[in-house]
């Protein structure tokens, strides 16, 4: 699977949106992106993925470039509650990685009131 | 439908004891990984089972297995336990590896 380059932390205003920003320049055609957030000392909570269109739910929204080498997770309206860290996973779901997904340390996102 | 299932939350052992512990998949799903989560080493995959099957293995030393039942249940074990062990060990589940896994809260193993 393809690495991720995440910045270490970043701040929100309350009800602002939040941009989290991820690289990864080496992710190839097959390989899809996922965002996953873990709030202090309990399991990560799976977000959205995508494999080149934009996506949306009711979390987020997922801007992926053209070239796919890289990818910007949206919150638009973050909470205090949206304080986690956030992991940005570039995973072959078809491929031999059966189940594996590699964390790396993700952004730790802090929502100011 | 009901989450993923951890048991138990909470364990203390000493070096050289062994550990179970047990992850019950959301329903429907076939497919549970297994990660160890340390402060230092963050996520990291131990193993993948798919119908009983383990279709994928992190790198981790022979005294961390896993096992899968019929009904997707399944259960990891750790022998001969190190105080490096200490971690969060986490569960998730899937229908498939081709989509999203589903953590549960984890079990928070102390080694004394």
């Amino acid at each position: 699977d393809a690495k991720t380059t995440q910045p270490t932390s970043m701040d929100c205003a309350e009800g602002r949106a939040a941009n989290l920003p991820c690289n990864h320049s080496t992710i190839s055609g097959n390989e899809y992106v996922y965002w996953y957030r873990q709030i202090h000392s309990q399991g990560p909570q799976y977000i959205i993925h995508g494999l080149k269109n934009n996506e949306t739910n009711e979390m987020a929204s997922l801007i992926i470039t053209e070239d796919r080498k890289s990818s910007t997770l949206i919150l638009p309206h973050a909470t205090l509650r949206d304080t986690a860290v956030y992991y940005c996973i570039v995973h072959n779901a078809g491929g031999t990685s059966y189940g594996k997904l590699t964390f790396g340390q993700g952004t730790i996102l802090t929502v100011h009131p | 439908k009901a989450g993923v299932t951890q048991t138990p939350r909470y364990l203390i052992k000493t070096r050289g004891q062994q550990v179970t512990l047990s992850c019950s998949p959301i329903s429907g799903h076939r497919s549970v990984s297994w990660y160890q989560q340390t402060p230092g080493q963050g996520l990291q995959f131990l193993f993948e089972y798919f119908s009983e099957t383990q279709r994928n293995k992190g790198n981790f030393p022979g005294r961390f297995s896993g096992r899968q039942f019929s009904n997707s249940r399944s259960e990891m074990n750790v022998s001969t336990l190190e105080l490096g062990d200490s971690a969060l060990y986490l569960c998730a589940s899937s229908e498939d590896s081709y989509n999203e896994q589903f953590f549960g809260p984890g079990t928070r193993l102390t080694v004394l």
